[in-house]
């Protein structure tokens, strides 16, 4: 079956880096995109952007395009999010997903904690 | 960017009713819009895609609807398992945009 199954929580400081992983299995990694959504605590979904796994080439919505990197590694069907200079505001869970047709795969979220 | 206008943001309703939710689209987005229930803890589950489709296992009460630039979920008799979150989704040009969810919670 389709799994997508993330690295565990988190915490960190503010100004230090971090990398998450989403494991992909179940289906061929290279037919779909790799989204990646924001969740602070209490707070609504928020699109950060997507990875073409075929490419490699990310796009990242406004809020999302400094500090946050989108990366893969295909030969463990494996896709990234890095995350730099971490802020306060950075606390949040973060899923992986691949939404297409009718059909939707989420990560179980990483809960990603930012304090001094 | 696409904004998705979500309404309500909090809808209080009893056990039985039939509840409604809008998303309206600030530009064309086609039958480009997906609905996620989301309960605490969990993941979104996809209700509703392509608009007025039903997602796979989801329950019949559930349906989506479009008029224009609005599309609706309706749930035609509510039941205590329906209570989370719920979320639009365009998915009609980069990057997707989520509405900015309805807590239905119980009267």
């Amino acid at each position: 079956q389709i799994q997508l199954v993330q690295s565990g929580p988190e915490l960190k400081k503010p100004g230090e880096s971090l990398k998450i992983s989403c494991k992909a299995s179940g289906y061929t990694f290279t037919d779909y995109a790799m989204q990646w959504v924001k969740q602070a605590p209490g707070k609504g979904l928020q699109y950060m952007g997507w990875i073409n796994t075929q490419t490699g080439k990310p796009t990242y919505a406004d809020d999302f395009k400094e500090r946050f990197v989108f990366s893969l590694e295909t030969s463990a069907s494996t896709a990234y999010l890095q995350i730099n200079n971490l802020k306060n505001e950075d606390t949040a869970t973060y899923f992986c997903a691949r939404v297409y047709g009718y059909n939707s795969y989420w990560g179980q979220g990483v809960m990603v904690t930012v304090s001094s | 960017d696409i904004q998705m206008t979500q309404s309500p943001s909090s809808l209080p309703a009893s056990l039985g009713d039939r509840v409604t939710i809008t998303c309206r689209a600030s530009q064309d987005i086609g039958n480009y819009l997906r609905w996620f229930q989301q309960k605490p803890g969990k993941s979104p589950r996809l209700m509703i895609y392509g608009a007025t489709n039903l997602a796979a296992g989801v329950p019949s009460r559930f349906s989506g609807s479009r008029s224009g630039s609005d599309y609706s979920l309706t749930i035609s008799s509510l039941e205590s398992e329906d209570m989370a979150d719920y979320y639009c989704l365009q998915s009609k040009e980069s990057p997707f945009t989520f509405g900015s969810g309805t807590k239905l919670e119980i009267k």
